[in-house]
């Protein structure tokens, strides 16, 4: 099977710019979950769908948004993006949305901000 | 707020155990994760432990859960230098939601 799939994997974008992620993930799963990793605050959680539906979401500001198409790939979109943005997102995915459920991470995409 | 710390380095020498410690503070903690991350890549799941198992051991890994300290660790027998990397602990309450640790690096040397 293959795994969690992250495009693109390197973006470079400028203050105020928007950028969308792409997250396909792996064939089966309906849970994908969004997390930020930055040298500073480390591995925070963005939100989590389920079956087009978020079902959880971090503390982050309202430029940070998500959604989930029926075929259950997921897309964020990172508005007026300012330097502090600069991270590496992941993408993982799992068979359902139950507690149980162990997730599986892709790669990443390691976006910088100028 | 749930809070889930390490140790930030490790240094051990090729063939010995490693060992990598863990503390959480959600006491409804479910599920306990150690994943994997090399430079460049994503994550990689190493293994997890339910919260009502003390130990489970998977090949060359062992995971100890102390549930009344809230303590977590992850011991690598045998290391190589192929574990060098970080390694983070995360836990898992309700939902899917997982807060992870700060990330141990460890560095095996020959």
């Amino acid at each position: 099977k293959a795994g969690v799939t992250q495009t693109p994997r390197y973006l470079i974008k400028t203050r105020g710019q928007q950028v969308t992620l792409s997250c396909s993930p792996i064939s089966g799963h309906r849970s994908v979950s969004w997390y930020q990793q930055t040298p500073g605050q480390g591995l925070q959680f963005l939100f989590e769908y389920f079956s087009e539906t978020q079902r959880n979401k971090g503390n982050f500001p309202g430029r940070f948004s998500g959604r989930q198409f029926s075929n259950s790939r997921s897309e964020m979109n990172v508005s007026t993006l300012e330097l502090g943005d600069s991270a590496l997102y992941l993408c993982a995915s799992s068979f359902s949305a139950g507690t149980s459920e162990t997730q599986y991470f892709g790669p990443g995409t390691r976006l910088l901000v100028l | 707020g749930e809070d889930v710390e390490q140790s930030l380095f490790l240094s051990v020498r090729e063939g010995d155990s490693s060992v990598i410690n863990c503390t959480y503070t959600d006491s409804s903690s479910t599920y306990l994760y150690w994943y994997k991350q090399e430079p460049g890549a994503g994550l990689q799941l190493l293994t997890y432990i339910f919260s009502n198992m003390d130990m489970k051991q998977d090949q060359r890994l062992t995971v100890l859960l102390n549930k009344k300290d809230k303590h977590l660790s992850l011991r690598i027998a045998d290391t190589q230098t192929g574990d060098s990397a970080i390694y983070f602990c995360a836990s898992k309450g309700g939902g899917n939601k997982l807060t992870f640790g700060t990330g141990t690096q460890l560095k095996v040397e020959l």
